[in-house]
């Protein structure tokens, strides 16, 4: 059975960074996508970026061009997500996801979520 | 983009009743070159995170109950659940994924309560 294991709850200051990491385990890692969607509270879910290990590099949704990175090591089954220059309403649960197979585009093993605050 | 809006906002529906949520895409979500809308469904109950429920507009994930039915294509799309039952309260959202980027956009929820 797989499942995604998150890092710990975070407090940060305004224009710190953050780096939240994703650990998989009982499957198969490198050949499926990942993508991180945040959650601010009370809110909505915001796909913030995805990435397939085997091939790399990550993507993003535009709105986070120049503050997100999201990063892959396959030797630890983990995925990663930093964001720089922390702003108040980055205060959100971020949760990893696992891209379903078979090219749905659908995320069909979620993470805990990770808090982190801003403030 | 493609912006997807979702209604009611919410609603409230007695047990065993049926409940119905509509999610409206601003860009068509089908390909024509394998038939299938790429629109998924999830739900979400407080402090847990969201469950796959329906892929490919109408496709129910593994374990997932039949009362809970997808239909629609195109730009538009419906979430069926018949026979409501307690544990389906939550706050349910669609979700597109039809760009060549890789880019996912979801729906802005409705939320589901017991009458």
């Amino acid at each position: 059975q797989v499942q995604l294991v998150q890092s710990g709850a975070e407090v940060k200051k305004p224009g710190s960074a953050v780096k939240v990491s994703c650990k998989a385990s009982g499957g198969p890692f490198s050949n499926y996508g990942f993508s991180w969607v945040r959650q601010a509270p009370g809110g909505g879910l915001e796909w913030m970026g995805g990435i397939i290990p085997k091939f790399g590099s990550g993507n993003h949704a535009e709105k986070f061009q120049g503050r997100v990175t999201i990063t892959a090591d396959e030797s630890a089954n983990t995925v990663y997500i930093e964001v720089r220059n922390l702003r108040s309403d980055d205060t959100a649960v971020y949760h990893c996801a696992r891209e379903q197979m078979g090219g749905t585009g659908a995320l069909d093993i979620w993470g805990q979520g990770t808090m982190v605050t801003v403030s | 983009d493609i912006v997807l809006s979702q209604s009611p906002d919410s609603l409230a529906v007695s047990l065993g009743e049926r409940a119905a949520i509509n999610c409206k895409t601003s860009h068509t979500v089908f390909y024509n070159s394998n038939k299938k809308n790429y629109l998924n469904w999830y739900q979400q109950k407080p402090g847990q995170p969201p469950k796959l429920l329906i892929y490919w507009a109408s496709t129910r994930d593994s374990g997932v109950p039949d009362r809970f039915s997808g239909s629609g294509s195109g730009t538009d799309f419906t979430l069926t659940i018949s026979n409501l039952q307690a544990e389906d309260v939550g706050v349910y959202y669609c979700q597109q994924y039809y760009t060549t980027s890789g880019d996912r956009t979801f729906g802005p929820g409705t939320k589901v309560n017991i009458k």
